[in-house]
């Protein structure tokens, strides 16, 4: 069975541009969950999308949002990029409830933002 | 407020030594516990996790976890450290109050010598 992908695996964008990262779960995965990953914060939680809906929000701005296909497949995207936005940007899917089952983490969106 | 702490920003061991990478965490309600391992370049894989019941959990690779409620403790031990094993370990945090996002923790740099 295929694991989470995701892409592109690079990015770099210059300041106030858009971003949109994209991440398809193992199949049969109805949630996914989105992390950022910097050096200086760690791993934080972005959002989590089950059956299209969002179910849980992570203390982000606006900025940050996604969204959840009707085939489980999700996309973040980032508005008016800052340079702060650089980070490694992780996907993960799970069956279900992503607490109680294990989430399996994609190999991440790395964002360079100049 | 929940919080994770994983006192050891780096650890140096030996090959064939032993390994015992702590995790503590700060939550109102009963937590489930997850270590995961990042290698570089790499997504998160997860090595184990508690939910309920005996409180040491075998994991993949010869590792295993003991959680420990009175001291809010899910300490990380492996009795012999191999090369291979040389990674990034992050301890996380879910609870059903939390949408069962993971709060992780910063995270411990492992170096094997030889």
């Amino acid at each position: 069975k295929a694991g989470v992908t995701q892409t592109p695996r690079y990015l770099i964008k210059t300041r106030g541009q858009q971003v949109t990262l994209s991440c398809s779960p193992i199949s049969g995965h109805r949630s996914v969950s989105w992390y950022q990953q910097t050096p200086g914060q760690g791993l934080q939680f972005l959002f989590e999308y089950f059956s299209e809906t969002q179910r849980n929000k992570g203390n982000f701005p606006g900025r940050f949002s996604g969204r959840q296909f009707s085939n489980s497949r999700s996309e973040m995207n980032v508005s008016t990029l800052e340079l702060g936005d650089s980070a490694l940007y992780l996907c993960a899917s799970s069956l279900a409830d992503p607490g109680y089952n294990e989430q399996f983490f994609g190999p991440g969106t790395r964002l360079t933002v100049l | 407020a929940q919080s994770v702490t994983q006192p050891d920003i780096h650890i140096t061991v030996s090959e064939g030594a032993s390994l015992e990478l702590r995790c503590n965490y700060s939550y109102g309600a009963t937590p489930y516990l997850f270590w995961y391992v990042q290698s570089p370049g790499q997504g998160l894989q997860l090595l184990l996790k508690y939910f309920s019941g005996d409180t040491l959990v075998q994991g993949i690779k010869g590792f295993e976890a003991e959680f420990k409620r009175s001291q809010s403790s899910f300490n990380l031990r492996k009795p012999s450290v191999h090369w291979s094993d040389a990674a990034e370990y992050f301890c996380a945090v879910g609870a059903a109050n939390s949408g069962y996002a993971l709060n992780f923790g910063k995270g411990t740099s492992l170096l094997v010598t030889p």
